[in-house]
């Protein structure tokens, strides 16, 4: 059974740059995609990317001018950074993916538990 | 973007009780939807993809059907575990986006 698990800091000031890391287990990384998915206090859900194991990217426009993934696969790890937050980019951080749903890899069928990102001084 | 509008919002029912989820999509999506529950500090769990498919593991008290534009989400006789937050997602175009989310509590 794959398990992702998230890992990064909890708080970060305006205007710096949040990194996470969402660590999977269980299975192989390679030929899937892997996403990372956000939710802020009380708020819905919000698709921000998915890195592909050979490292090709697509982000959501909402937030492209400031994302970037990349993926480790001999580490079995993946990561995300979002430079230049505010509080706006208060939120849970979910890593997920489908990893092989015979929907495909976007119907998110493996999550983290989340970790939680304060943007604050 | 597909923007995804859930309906309702906020749902209260009983237990026993049939309820009924509407998510409908600004444009065409075929059938690239998936449901999903969300309970308090967990993580979604999916329910239902391309529209209509039961998650493996899921009790069949929980059904989708839809295509296009309209879906439905519904349960057929509330559990207490189902009081919890539901999402649609579409799949089928770049961003992928969720619904807002309809909040099920006990009356």
């Amino acid at each position: 059974q794959v398990q992702l698990q998230e890992s990064g800091p909890g708080l970060v000031k305006p205007s710096e740059t949040l990194s996470l890391t969402c660590t999977v287990s269980g299975g192989s990384m390679n030929t899937y995609y892997w996403s990372w998915i956000r939710q802020p206090p009380g708020g819905g859900l919000e698709w921000i990317g998915y890195i592909y194991s050979s490292g090709s990217t697509n982000y959501n426009p909402s937030l492209k001018s400031r994302v970037t993934m990349s993926v480790d696969t001999s580490k079995n790890h993946f990561s995300l950074t979002l430079s230049s937050v505010t509080a706006a980019d208060t939120a849970m951080y979910y890593c997920a993916s489908g990893r092989g749903h015979e929907s495909g890899d976007n119907v998110f069928a493996y999550w983290g538990q989340g970790t939680p990102v304060t943007v604050s001084s | 973007d597909i923007q995804l509008t859930q309906s309702p919002s906020f749902l209260s029912a009983s237990v026993g009780d049939r309820v009924t989820i509407t998510c409908r999509a600004s444009q065409g999506i075929s059938s690239y939807l998936a449901w999903y529950q969300q309970k308090p500090g967990k993580a979604p769990q999916v329910l239902i993809y391309a529209a209509s498919t039961l998650q493996s593991g899921v009790p069949s008290r929980f059904s989708g059907s839809g295509s296009g534009t309209e879906f439905t989400l519904r349960i057929s006789s509330l559990q207490p575990e189902d009081f919890a937050t539901y999402y649609c997602q579409q799949f089928g175009t770049y961003p992928i986006t969720f619904g807002q989310g309809t909040r099920l509590e006990i009356k």
